[in-house]
């Protein structure tokens, strides 16, 4: 998993709370990612980051926010949470060139 | 129209068949080219990446990139139970990566 940790695991929360979601890379690399994945769609780039408050929007970021505020932790926060957010949601780092990137272990979230 | 398409399976096959797995993609721009595979429950794996058209080869696994006709195919030679996973094809250029769907493959002894 490239050193690559996420929080909480699992989470279970109601409609319009504030949530956020944590990823933490051990290793100081650049670029690091949060994707969504969801039946059908496979995974969906929601942000990226390539360094400290250096982020950039992916395929499907509106309702979502993301903070970087040191190398190796990236925040994904849902400002109020919708039952379209429900999903598998997976942080990523590029070891070497963004092309190969390698994900964490996942997240799931549940709003009801 | 999905930037990458991907049947969904699932693919069921005998061990030790040879499995093929494949992806289209529309967007021409692509150069990179990668297969991950995801056990339940579990992040997707990186298992081949391959950049532009041509074949790669690793162990039981070849990789081909047909950029003529934007297809992208994984092959495994001597399956085995434990390569039942699902196998995501991903298309990459310029900050931009884009993931089929996935294909539920299983392995029966």
């Amino acid at each position: 998993d490239a050193g690559i940790t996420q929080s909480p695991r699992h989470k279970v929360t109601e409609t319009g709370t504030p949530v956020t979601l944590r990823c933490h890379q051990t290793e100081n690399h650049r670029y690091m990612y949060w994707y969504r994945q969801d039946p059908g769609h496979g995974l969906r780039l929601i942000h990226y980051s390539y360094g400290v408050k250096d982020t950039d929007k992916g395929e499907v970021s509106d309702g979502y926010s993301v903070s970087r505020s040191k190398t190796e932790d990236f925040l994904l926060t849902l400002e109020s949470a919708t039952s379209s957010q429900t999903s598998v949601y997976f942080c990523a780092i590029s070891v070497m060139e963004q092309e190969t990137q390698y994900f964490g272990p996942g997240t799931r979230l549940l709003v009801l | 129209q999905k930037e990458v398409e991907q049947d969904p399976g699932p693919l069921s096959v005998p061990e030790g068949a040879i499995v093929s797995l494949n992806c289209t993609y529309s967007n021409s721009a692509f150069q990179y080219f990668m297969w991950y595979r995801q056990y339940s429950r579990k992040g997707p794996e990186l298992l081949m990446y391959t950049y532009s058209s041509g074949n790669k080869e690793d162990g039981r696994f070849t990789a081909q990139v047909d950029k003529s006709s934007k297809y992208i195919s994984l092959f495994i030679r001597d399956s085995q139970p434990s390569d039942s996973a699902t196998y995501l094809c991903a298309s990459y250029n310029n900050n931009d990566m884009r993931f089929g769907a996935g294909t539920r493959l299983t392995v029966k002894p």
